[in-house]
């Protein structure tokens, strides 16, 4: 069965430093894969997604970026972190049909 | 353009009672529609789904119905308990989409007491 990871689970970090967030997909190939933000008490945000490895499309544009240096890994990244940047970040995957499943997420803040 | 409106909320709720949460759509062809739930602190899991007009999706308790002519997919369940509160999200996958993209609604927090 397919299982999708993210890591840290939760992370707190000082206005300006860099980040980066995993997330990995077994049990499946070749998977689309989604980055979302979910600030608090709103709701989600396409930031970005992959067709495959080193195809990123970026839906909003900021101060992060994404890359896929693998084919089940996509990774969440920034130079400097700014404070509205705290939220819930959610990776998803999907395979040729239209169902997204969810990682755990990771709590990000940004004091 | 696609799009999902939800109801606003929070529902809140007596255990046991009836649950109706709205969901309306705009989209051309015939999307896919889901709905996802969010337990506190949680990732988003798929709580039903339907791919054509007339299905009707059902998991948990939990049903909806894909109504072409009202462009409508809203979610019941004849009594809900206090596990059910969450946030619920109604989305659409456009039936043109090649990306595996789907456009959510804003979410609705049920609130259920005991």
């Amino acid at each position: 069965s397919q299982t999708i990871h993210q890591w840290p689970a939760t992370l707190v970090q000082p206005v300006g430093s860099p980040l980066s967030l995993e997330c990995t997909v077994e049990g499946t190939s070749n998977p689309n894969l989604y980055w979302y933000r979910q600030a608090a008490g709103r709701g989600l945000q396409l930031l970005f997604y992959s067709v495959g490895i080193g195809q990123i499309s970026s839906e909003v544009p900021q101060n992060l970026s994404a890359s896929r240096p693998q084919d089940r890994q996509f990774i969440l990244s920034s130079k400097k972190l700014l404070l509205s940047d705290s939220g819930f970040y959610l990776c998803a995957w999907s395979v040729v049909t239209d169902t997204q499943y969810f990682g755990p997420g990771t709590r990000l803040t940004v004091l | 353009g696609n799009s999902v409106t939800q109801m606003e909320g929070p529902v809140t709720l007596s255990e046991e009672a009836f649950l109706t949460i709205n969901c309306t759509y705009t989209a051309t062809g015939y999307p896919s529609l889901f709905w996802y739930v969010q337990y506190p602190g949680e990732g988003l899991q798929l709580l039903l789904k339907a791919t054509k007009a007339d299905d009707k999706g059902s998991n948990k308790g939990f049903e909806a119905t894909y109504r072409k002519e009202t462009t409508s997919f809203h979610l019941e369940k004849g009594s809900v308990q206090v596990s059910d509160s969450a946030v619920y999200f109604c989305a659409l996958y456009p039936s043109s989409s090649n990306t595996g993209k789907l456009i959510f609604g804003q979410g609705t927090t049920l609130q259920v007491k005991p």
